[in-house]
């Protein structure tokens, strides 16, 4: 099983600011993974695929990078709704599909 | 739009059975895996379970193997989870998601979108 581990656990991060999120994979899992953004309440929602792709109407300000066993998502000038949790995870090696344990993105 | 609206959460105790369904709309149904995924109060994102479009294939998280069944019936565009041999652990909020993809060159990648609204599970006694 991948083993996926996000950094840090909470990021405060003033409105305007960037925010920069870290996902780890115990293994390659080559650019086959996602980032998801769950608000408040709400079910997750899908922003990146294959590690950099926005999928359909994601703001350019998400932008995902990384291949391997690291990954980054940058949220550029964080808007009010942006404030949530990010969850990566990878579909390389399937089953299990693998969730990282989350970041939490805060207001500073 | 693409829709998933799950029911049949609700309170039971443990040991005992419950199940899930997730209606679906908006797309044909019947040409997508879909999956369960659950969320304990305050925590992370846990997969369980996939069923591919025509059910032939079946996967199962540890946790939940041999106790929940995935099933679905492409007739009425419904998804279900047969939770058996409840535990207070299985406390929490169940989502289906369909099995979203994109392929190129003969590369593939797969996401979870959309998912559905959740239904809460609570195993109490």
């Amino acid at each position: 099983e991948i083993v996926m581990t996000q950094s840090p656990a909470t990021l405060s991060v003033s409105p305007g600011g960037r925010a920069t999120l870290s996902c780890r994979t115990s293994q390659s899992v080559s650019n086959n993974l996602a980032w998801y953004q769950q608000k408040a309440g709400q079910a997750p929602r899908v922003l990146i695929y294959g590690a950099s792709t926005r999928a359909p109407g994601i703001p350019g300000r998400f932008t995902g990078s990384g291949s391997g066993t690291e990954f980054t998502l940058t949220i550029s000038s964080l808007q009010s709704e942006d404030f949530a949790v990010y969850y990566c995870q990878q579909y390389n090696n399937w089953p299990p599909w693998t969730f990282g344990q989350g970041t939490r993105v805060e207001i500073k | 739009q693409v829709q998933l609206v799950e029911s049949g959460g609700g309170v039971v105790q443990p040991g005992r059975s419950l199940r899930l369904s997730c209606a679906a709309s908006g797309f044909t149904f019947s040409g997508y895996g879909m999956y369960w995924v659950r969320q304990a109060p305050g925590k992370g994102l846990e997969w369980l379970t996939y069923i591919s479009n025509d059910g032939s294939d079946k996967y199962y998280a540890d946790s939940v193997k041999g106790r929940f069944t995935i099933s679905r019936d492409n007739s009425k565009n419904t998804l279900y989870l047969q939770m058996n041999r409840l535990r207070a652990e299985d406390t929490a909020v169940y989502y289906c998601a369909k099995d979203s993809f994109y392929c190129n060159n003969g590369i593939c990648h797969k996401w979870l979108d959309p998912w559905g609204q959740g239904t809460l599970v609570t195993v109490s006694s």
